[in-house]
């Protein structure tokens, strides 16, 4: 079986452009949560979306949003960029919401410059 | 505040001895507990966890204590191996998740040495 799966792997932008991240599930996994890693923060959680709905949010500004798909991919879209937005990305999968054990991409790393 | 602490950024261990990696938590709701091992370049992979209704939880060579009365748990590797250097991660999560989901400590780097 796939693992999950996360596009691109690596990305550079500047301060105040916007960026989409990409995942894809392991199959059959309908929750798919959202994660920022930076070196001070450690692993913070950003959102989790289960049947194309968030289900729950964590802190962070409203520049951060998502969406999911009837195929349960996800999207991930920050906007307006700042210098420290710079993070590890990770996108992690469940088959229902919740207590469930998450499997996790690779993640997508992102630099702004 | 950090509800979930990993007081310990490095640990290194022979190979062989056991490797003890702390957790501490300060959420009292949270009810499950799980580690997670982390390589450069690759996502988090879960590696075991724990239910508050239980004080042990054993795989292989990985064994999870909880402390409930003193919101601890510990992950025991024995006997450890180079090919278990890598970043731990504890993490936790309550019954309601809230807007927390799975909320994470900062990671205890483990390095075995041969």
């Amino acid at each position: 079986k796939a693992g999950v799966t996360q596009t691109p792997r690596y990305l550079i932008k500047t301060r105040g452009q916007q960026v989409t991240l990409s995942c894809s599930p392991i199959s059959g996994h309908r929750s798919v949560s959202w994660y920022q890693q930076t070196p001070g923060q450690g692993l913070q959680f950003l959102f989790e979306y289960f049947s194309e709905t968030q289900r729950n949010k964590g802190n962070f500004p409203g520049r951060f949003s998502g969406r999911q798909f009837s195929n349960s991919r996800s999207e991930m879209n920050v906007s307006t960029l700042e210098l420290g937005d710079s993070a590890l990305y990770l996108c992690a999968s469940s088959r229902w919401q919740f207590q469930e054990t998450q499997y996790f991409g690779p993640g997508t790393r992102l630099l702004v410059l | 505040d950090q509800q979930v602490k990993q007081n310990s950024p490095s640990l290194s261990v022979q190979e062989g001895r056991i490797s003890i990696l702390n957790c501490d938590y300060t959420n009292s709701m949270f009810d499950y507990f799980l580690w997670y091992k982390k390589y450069p370049a690759e996502g988090p992979t879960f590696l075991i966890s724990i239910s508050s209704i239980k004080d042990k939880n054993e795989d292989g060579r990985f064994t999870v204590f909880l402390n409930k009365s003193a919101k601890h748990l510990s992950l025991h590797i024995v006997p450890s191996q180079p090919g278990d250097s890598a970043v731990y991660f504890c993490a936790a999560t309550s019954p309601q998740g809230g807007s927390e989901k799975l909320v994470f400590g900062k990671g205890t780097k483990l390095t075995v040495n041969p």
